[in-house]
């Protein structure tokens, strides 16, 4: 299975800030057809999941633009260019890329 | 508005076994492929099933769980036997690819225990 590695696992952020998270696979995720399938998901205290970026860089709808995904092969990054108080919560890299899909272990923003 | 409801947690014993039933609305189920994903009580997330054009398991669950749906009810399973401790968590029902895991439900907790 491919290894997703998150760092840091704990991210101390101040409001207004940015704010970086690192994910790197044990694999390349580009796929074969040319697309890397690297999705970033939010999870709130208490609440299920939820998809920000897909594909590597694409927001989902209603997702403010302060968040972008980048990267590639296998090194990847999620930003939050200005951090706000609703952003707390853990962040999860993960691979469709390859079968079984994988997460990372979750990074923990807090202010 | 995609609505996805978990139902069917609850405590059940080691060896016992479980039916997880999904509620689907606000999108078109039926040419959906979805998913089960599992979280352990302070834990990171762990994919379960998928069905699709086909089906697949992880491992850890293989030959104990079963994925199925009834597209005319809009609603997925998940029938979970031969239980251990270690499949205590939150599971979530999934809608979309493998490669995408495009919206999520609130979960139901699964306690397994003696």
């Amino acid at each position: 299975d491919v290894v997703m590695t998150q760092s840091p696992l704990s991210l101390p952020v101040t409001l207004g800030q940015p704010a970086s998270i690192s994910c790197r696979s044990s694999q390349s995720l580009v796929y074969s057809d040319g697309n890397t399938y690297l999705n970033w998901f939010h999870q709130r205290p208490g609440q299920s999941p939820r998809r920000l970026i897909y594909r590597l860089s694409n927001r989902d709808p209603g997702v403010p633009d302060r968040f972008s995904g980048s990267g590639s092969g296998t090194d990847f990054t999620l930003k939050i260019s200005r951090v706000e108080a609703e952003d707390v919560g853990v962040y999860y890299c993960m691979q469709g890329t390859h079968w079984p899909p994988t997460f990372g272990q979750g990074t923990k923003v807090e202010i | 508005e995609v609505q996805l409801v978990e139902s069917g947690g609850g405590l059940v014993q080691p060896g016992g076994s479980l039916t997880l039933s999904c509620a689907a609305s606000g999108f078109a189920f039926s040419v959906f492929e979805m998913n089960w994903v599992r979280q352990a009580p302070g834990k990171g997330l762990e994919w379960v099933s998928f069905v699709g054009g086909t089906i697949y398991y992880a491992d850890s669950v293989k030959g104990r769980f079963t994925i199925s749906r009834d597209n005319a009810k809009n609603s997925l399973f998940l029938q979970m036997s031969s239980l251990r401790v270690e499949d205590t968590a939150v599971y979530y029902c999934v809608a979309g690819g493998l490669k995408f895991f495009d919206y999520w439900g609130q979960g139901t907790l699964v306690t397994v225990s003696s």
